[in-house]
């Protein structure tokens, strides 16, 4: 089972250049994620999707944009990179979405690091 | 602004005895409450999961809830080296967003 699959795993770009990250799930899960992780300071959540077609910000959301693009994939587009940027990128999906037995037990991908210089 | 506090640590345990993680949240219409651990490099992965109130046990590790008190816990009773890491915890509000603390990592001493 490939789970949830991230692209690039890492790349580096210079300031003012845009990117793509890629994500998608064969889990068939309804919500899907995007998180950053810089030292020391957990998992900022930067936007969520809670179905094909749905997307929210998060705590972080200024300078990032989504697209769900179908059930399977999330992407996050970085339009103009700043070094504030610079950090490791998960994308996570969970089961169920709404409603009070969800879970919500979220599946991670192996993580992006990005560097902008 | 939903919040999760976490102490970041290190918290240091000797082995064999019982590491205790604590958080606390602000958003009292949370739900689900959750503990990942996080290996340096890796991905988060879950190991405990709860969703109302009082404690519920898997292996040597138990979660406790109190709404109330808006606080929930981690024991990790006879502590191995292998449980050094970082714990993160989780919680979804009813809008479905999962908001993580800032982790506490944990150093087992041998």
């Amino acid at each position: 089972n490939a789970g949830v699959t991230q692209t690039p795993k890492f790349q580096v770009l210079k300031t003012g250049q845009s990117m793509t990250l890629q994500c998608a799930q064969d889990m068939n899960h309804n919500s899907m994620y995007w998180y950053r992780q810089d030292p020391g300071m957990g998992l900022r959540l930067i936007y969520y999707s809670a179905s094909e077609g749905t997307t929210d910000k998060g705590e972080v959301p200024n300078g990032y944009n989504v697209s769900r693009l179908n059930k399977r994939e999330f992407s996050l587009r970085l339009e103009s990179a700043a070094p504030s940027q610079t950090s490791v990128y998960f994308c996570a999906s969970s089961e169920i979405s709404g409603g009070p037995l969800n879970t919500g037990e979220l599946f991670f991908g192996e993580g992006s690091r990005l560097t902008v210089l | 602004q939903k919040e999760v506090e976490q102490n970041s640590g290190p918290l240091s345990v000797p082995e064999g005895a019982i590491a205790s993680l604590n958080c606390t949240y602000s958003d009292r219409g949370s739900q689900s409450f959750f503990w990942y651990r996080q290996y340096s490099g890796k991905s988060p992965e879950l190991i405990m999961s709860i969703y109302s109130n009082g404690d519920k046990e898997d292996g040597r590790f138990t979660a406790q809830l109190n709404k109330a008190s808006q606080y929930v816990s981690l024991l990790i009773r006879d502590s191995q080296p292998s449980d050094s890491a970082t714990y993160l915890c989780a919680v979804k509000g009813r809008d479905d967003k999962i908001i993580f603390g800032k982790g506490t990592r944990l150093h087992i001493l041998p």
